[in-house]
This record gives structure tokens, sequence and C-alpha cells, in this order.
């Protein structure tokens, strides 16, 4: 079965600190893996897009590494801000498989002062 | 702006009732989707379109139904059918190639 693991399940942080979230994924034959940040109450928004010959790409404070070999992936947060208070929503793409998506249930973290 | 409308933001039902959610775009997207999103769990498919007046069912069809009558357009009912309905529905579009995809700012559904 295609699956995506995110983890923490959750995150507390200080502002200005760095976090790390992590994901994980079994979906074969790969696309390409997304990174999504949804507020509460709205639609995820898109961070990042990888495919499996990139091993790393940036959107601002954002950064998405991907290792296609052992399947995983993280998101790193550099200097937070109250306003990355999110969940961060892990999503592969299959092969083959048109535009459908395998989800992961998110990690949502909380930036606090 | 290019972009998906999703309406209305909130939306109450009476149980046994029908209720339709509208889903708009204006990016020119030939493919739309419809997910359902409950707490502890990732975004799970409805329904999906690749071109006008064609849908397929995706991983959770039942109680549901669309229609694909305009390509901008991807109305998606709530039937009476389905049996736990209160959820937050989003919709999304995409070129039928490439990497962009993109959602709608959701449609909060209760049923009281």
């Amino acid at each position: 079965k295609n699956q995506v693991e995110q983890s923490p399940q959750s995150l507390i942080i200080l502002e200005g600190k760095n976090c790390t979230l992590q994901c994980n994924y079994t979906v074969s034959p790969f696309s390409n893996l997304r990174w999504y940040k949804q507020d509460t109450g709205r639609g995820p928004v898109s961070l990042t897009i990888m495919t499996f010959s990139e091993n790393t790409k940036s959107n601002g404070r954002y950064t998405a590494t991907l290792d296609a070999d052992t399947k995983q992936s993280s998101l790193h947060i550099t200097a937070s801000q109250l306003s990355d208070s999110a969940s961060y929503i892990c999503v592969v793409s299959k092969k083959g498989g048109g535009n459908k998506l395998t989800f992961g249930t998110g990690t949502q973290l909380k930036v606090e002062l | 702006d290019g972009g998906i409308t999703q309406s209305p933001k909130y939306l109450f039902r009476k149980e046994g009732q029908n209720v339709t959610l509208s889903c708009e775009q204006n990016l020119n997207h030939d493919a739309m989707y419809w997910y359902r999103q409950d707490p502890g769990q990732g975004l799970r498919l409805i329904y999906y379109s690749q071109i006008v007046n064609d849908f397929q069912k995706g991983d959770i069809a039942e109680g549901y139904s669309v229609s694909r009558e305009k390509k901008e357009s991807f109305p998606l009912t709530v039937t009476s059918a389905q049996k736990n309905p209160t959820a937050f529905y989003l919709c999304a579009s995409s070129p039928l190639a490439g990497d962009s995809y993109t959602f709608g700012s959701g449609t909060r559904l209760t049923v009281v």
C-alpha cells in the first residue's frame, strides 16, 4: 500500500529557533514529492516540489531535502516566526498515476514567543 | 489574479438533506479534484475530473456526486447517503501535465 508517514505529529518551538520535519514514503514508482503549508481553516499552499533527481530545494526560510534511495524527505525551517505556525503536509505523487497524490497526515507546528 | 474559489466557507446542513459545494477556477486547468480532510488523517480523494463531462470516483466516493459541465466549475453534492458528512472539503485543480497543483481555501460542512 502506498503510504506517506510524517513525524513528529506535533511540535512546539520558540520563535527564532530552527526545526526539521520528517517524511517517509513507500509510494512507488516515485514521481515527485511536495511540501505544503496549511494554515488552520485554509487550503494547503505549496512550499516546494522535488523530483527524483533533486536532493534539495529552498523557498526562503524553508529548505526541503530528498533521499530517493531511502525514500525520506525533510523540511527544515530556519529562524522560525510566529506565522510559521501551521500544519506541514508531505505529499507524494506516483509515476503513471496522473496527478493523483498520496498525502501524509501532517506535522502541526506551533511557534511561541 | 488566477485562482480557485470555493464557496461557501461555512455550511450547515440538517440530517437527510443534500447540499452542494461550489468550486470555480480561472487557471485554465483541465483537471479538478475534491478532497475530504478529517482531523488526524491525510486528505482523501472523493472525485476527480480530467475533462469536461467526464469524472472518476476517488477513494471515498460513496454518498457524494459531482458534475463537470464547464471546464471552470466542479461542484460537489453531499447527499443524504453520506453517513458522516461533517468535514473540511478542499477542491484543487491542475493541468494534465506538469507540477502545478492548486488548492482552494476550503468549505467546512457541519451536519446539525
